[in-house]
Formats: C-alpha cells, structure tokens, sequence
C-alpha cells in the first residue's frame, strides 16, 4: 500500500490567499483525521471524519477553516483566507476501524507557509 | 491543563547507552497509550499502542510499558539510527477517535 498520501508538500501562500491541502487515506479505512503540528503547540487535532462525514471538529481554530470528503479516498482542507499564524505542518492521518486496534497512519504531511 | 506530558524534551545519548522516555498522562478512563516516532520532515510513525496497566510491548531494542499514570519507553543500546523524536498520545474511553499527544521527547544517539 502506498499509505497515506498528500499534496502538496510544501505550499508558500500570501497572507489572504486561499489554501487548499489534499489527502489520500489508505484505501479502505474508514477513518481520516487532520492535524497540525507547530513548535509551541505540539500535534493538534483539528477534526475527523468516519465514513465520509464529520463527527468531531472541534479542533478547528476558527470559521476560516474547513475541510470536506467527498468520498472514500479524498480530503481537502482549506483555509480562506490564509493568515501568517496559520504556518505550520498539516498532517493526514487514516485508521481502520475493528479489531481492537486504534493506530492512525500519518501522511508526510504539507508544510505550509504564509508571509 | 496538559492531558500528555513527555520527559525529558530532549536526550543526548551516547551509542549502547540505555535509558527510557516517560509519558505521564491524565485522563478518565484510557481507551489506548501510542507512541510514535517521527523523524525530521516526516509524519508521524506508528511504533505501539497499549490498553491496560501491566502490558508490555517490545520492538527491537524499544520497550514499552504502561501503569495506571503512565508510560515509559526503554531504549536498550541505542544506536545513532534510534535518534528522533518519540511522541505518546492517549485516546480516551467513550468513544471517540480522538488522540491526544505530547510534545515529544528528542532523542539524539552519537556514534
């Protein structure tokens, strides 16, 4: 399996523009997650979807933030419009559900810079 | 309140010296104790998960182990390959998929 991927791997954006990441879970899990990690903060979760549809979103900063899945084996993440404390590394993360196992699989993750 | 707290951040080891990390952590009830180990400009990687005090899990020269209040990671004889940073995460009982994690422990191994 080629595990979980994303794109791009590094975005340099404007202050105001629009960003969209992309991820692709690991083909069949059920389960995809979005973080964002940054040195004062750690690894933070910003929301998950099971099956398609959000469950938990609580993590996500603020209005300027949102993230789709249209389907099984597609994410987006999109912040609009961007600002300079929204630099950071954004990561993917799949799991399955079952089995009574509960690891995610991270993405190489989309460094993300705003000037 | 920290849910996840790593000790020491960093450690500077000197190849084949043995230590561990530690992971306390403050939860309700824990569904799951993870550690991952992540190298520079790389996602994180999935290392163990552990479910109930007493359970231990091995993985070549890493050691984990769980009690009510925490968890420790044994490195015994690390080598320079060993050095990254390990980060712990818990999951709570009730359901959700949540993972919260620490801010990691940095692990440099010198030949």
């Amino acid at each position: 399996d080629a595990g979980v991927i994303q794109s791009p791997r590094h975005e340099v954006t404007e202050m105001g523009q629009e960003v969209t990441l992309r991820c692709k879970p690991i083909s069949g899990h059920d389960y995809l997650f979005w973080y964002r990690q940054t040195m004062m903060r750690g690894l933070e979760l910003l929301i998950y979807f099971n099956n398609n549809v959000p469950i938990d979103d609580s993590g996500m900063p603020e209005d300027r933030f949102s993230a789709k899945m249209p389907n099984a084996s597609f994410s987006t993440l999109k912040i609009q419009p961007s600002e300079p404390r929204d630099s950071a590394v954004y990561f993917c993360a799949s799991s399955l559900e079952g089995g009574g196992s509960y690891e995610q699989y991270f993405g190489p993750g989309t460094r993300l810079t705003v000037t | 309140e920290d849910q996840v707290t790593q000790s020491p951040e960093a450690l500077r080891l000197q190849e084949g010296e043995s230590s561990s990390l530690n992971c306390s952590y403050t939860v309700s009830g824990l569904r799951g104790l993870f550690w991952y180990r992540q190298d520079p400009g790389k996602g994180p990687e999935f290392l163990f998960t552990l479910y109930s005090a007493g359970e231990e899990k091995e993985k070549e020269r890493l050691k984990a182990t769980l009690t009510k209040k925490e968890s420790f990671l044994h490195i015994t004889a690390p080598k320079p390959e060993d050095s990254a940073t390990y980060l712990c995460a818990v999951q709570e009982q009730g359901g959700s998929e949540k993972l919260v994690f620490g801010k990691g422990t940095k692990l440099t191994v010198n030949p």
